[in-house]
């Protein structure tokens, strides 16, 4: 199957700075969305991007398809940022069961 | 708030207790999905439900009994679980997946520990 490999595992910044989170996906997928868990085990989602580049805010996403990979980027960072951010994509040719795979997160931790 | 609820919000059960984990989306999705998150592990699909119908089953073992009455409902019932069947539940609903906007949508989990 399908796997999905997120990069750095663990992530520690200061207050401000800026980082970019990266997905590698082995195979082609529907579609893509990143999701920010908070330490009530919640998961938010941030991006629903399938191709191409969103902003919200201080966050913006980018997918490329083609090279199976999609970057997540945080700027002026804040200690609320902190938690678990995961990637995840639907398979293509899943049987359009809209199932997710996940990857295994990127913790971060921003000091202030 | 995502429009996805889930009760209760923490569980602790003997392994011959039988209980009941709830979801419920107010979003109008016709899919609906049960995830389970172990420590240390990423989130892996259990069931998948389309229009009340089960359409994937990723293997789960048969002390987990999934009910999908309608298309805003989804329960886990659960029966003489394991200790390492202890984790985090979490329920989510998307658009009908052959609509093509697949958007998954998550509740806040049900923390279960089973001793």
């Amino acid at each position: 199957g399908i796997q999905v490999e997120q990069s750095p595992p663990d992530l520690i910044l200061q207050e401000g700075a800026n980082s970019t989170l990266r997905c590698n996906f082995s195979d082609s997928v529907n579609n893509l969305q990143w999701f920010h868990q908070n330490p009530w085990g919640q998961l938010i989602n941030l991006f629903y991007i399938p191709s191409g580049t969103k902003q919200n805010g201080r966050l913006s996403a980018t997918t490329v398809a083609t090279e199976r990979y999609s970057l997540l980027y945080i700027s002026s960072s804040q200690t609320t940022d902190s938690g678990v951010y995961f990637c995840a994509v639907e398979p293509y040719g899943s049987g359009n069961t809209g199932k997710l795979i996940f990857g295994q997160g990127t913790t971060l931790q921003v000091k202030p | 708030e995502t429009g996805v609820t889930q009760t209760p919000r923490h569980l602790v059960m003997g392994m011959t207790n039988k209980k009941s984990l709830k979801c419920e989306q107010h979003l109008g999705h016709n899919a609906m999905y049960w995830y389970k998150q172990s420590a240390k592990k990423p989130l892996e699909l259990m069931f998948v439900y389309n229009f009340k119908e089960q359409t994937e089953n990723n293997s789960v073992p048969s002390r987990f009994s999934p009910e999908c009455p309608n298309s805003s409902h989804l329960f886990l019932h659960l029966h003489t679980l394991q200790p390492e069947d202890s984790a985090l539940y979490l329920c989510a609903s998307s658009q009908e997946p052959r609509g093509g906007h697949t958007e998954a949508f998550f509740g806040q989990g049900t923390r279960l520990t089973v001793v």
